[in-house]
């Protein structure tokens, strides 16, 4: 069985400063991870994922994660943040051998104030 | 453009009143799924299809029923709403082995 968990569930930082949402995981198998983001009143879409190959994943719109195996973490971060990335961020899992199963974690809440 | 389309995105309902809230995607993704939101909880996934006449149980799949007689189509079904099936529900599809899911809009559902 796998679980997420986010431990913070809101966090609140100002304009141009940097930023760290934190995801830990348990899994007894091998797992993709996923960065969700959930704007106001819309669905989620995927801001990043770790399949593969190098720990350190970009998204486009400067955000970035790293998977730490030892640590079973995959956190999220920004060195500056801006007013529009204000929004829910939702990190997941699902196992590797394709049972389809996703595990989200509870959600963190980033407001970012000017 | 390719897309997941949920409906309906409201509705307030009355307990025992049967329903069904439909999904359909235009990307002929294989694989198919709902979730709840609830404060607190995150998203959890109450049923999945990984193909048509393929359905299995996710985390919290009580009260619910699903149907994939078409690979397009995935609607969800509540026999008989009760109150602690308030929620926002999202539909989603993904290609296999891809790892990306693409969500619907929402569902805010309302049972009184």
């Amino acid at each position: 069985a796998q679980s997420v968990t986010q431990l913070d569930s809101q966090v609140p930082v100002f304009e141009e400063a940097p930023v760290e949402l934190r995801c830990n995981y348990s899994s007894s198998v091998s797992v993709y991870l996923f960065w969700y983001v959930q704007y106001p009143n819309q669905g989620l879409q995927l801001l990043l994922k770790y399949l593969s190959g190098s720990t350190l994943v970009e998204s486009i719109n400067g955000f970035e994660a790293e998977f730490n195996k030892s640590q079973t973490s995959f956190h999220l971060r920004k060195p500056s943040v801006h007013i529009s990335d204000t929004a829910e961020y939702f990190c997941a899992v699902t196992p590797r051998s394709g049972t389809y199963k996703y595990i989200f974690g509870t959600g963190t809440r980033l407001k970012v104030l000017a | 453009e390719a897309q997941v389309t949920q409906n309906p995105r409201y509705l307030i309902t009355v307990t025992g009143k049967k329903l069904t809230v439909t999904c359909s995607q235009n990307m002929n993704h294989e694989y198919m799924s709902w979730y709840r939101q609830d404060p607190g909880l995150g998203l959890r996934q109450i049923y999945y299809s990984m193909n048509v006449e393929v359905t299995d149980k996710g985390d919290v799949p009580e009260g619910y029923k699903v149907s994939r007689k078409e690979k397009r189509n995935f609607p969800l079904i509540l026999e008989s709403p009760s109150p602690n099936q308030t929620s926002l529900y999202f539909c989603a599809s993904s290609l296999p082995n891809t790892g990306e899911l693409f969500f619907g809009e929402g569902s805010r559902l309302t049972v009184l």
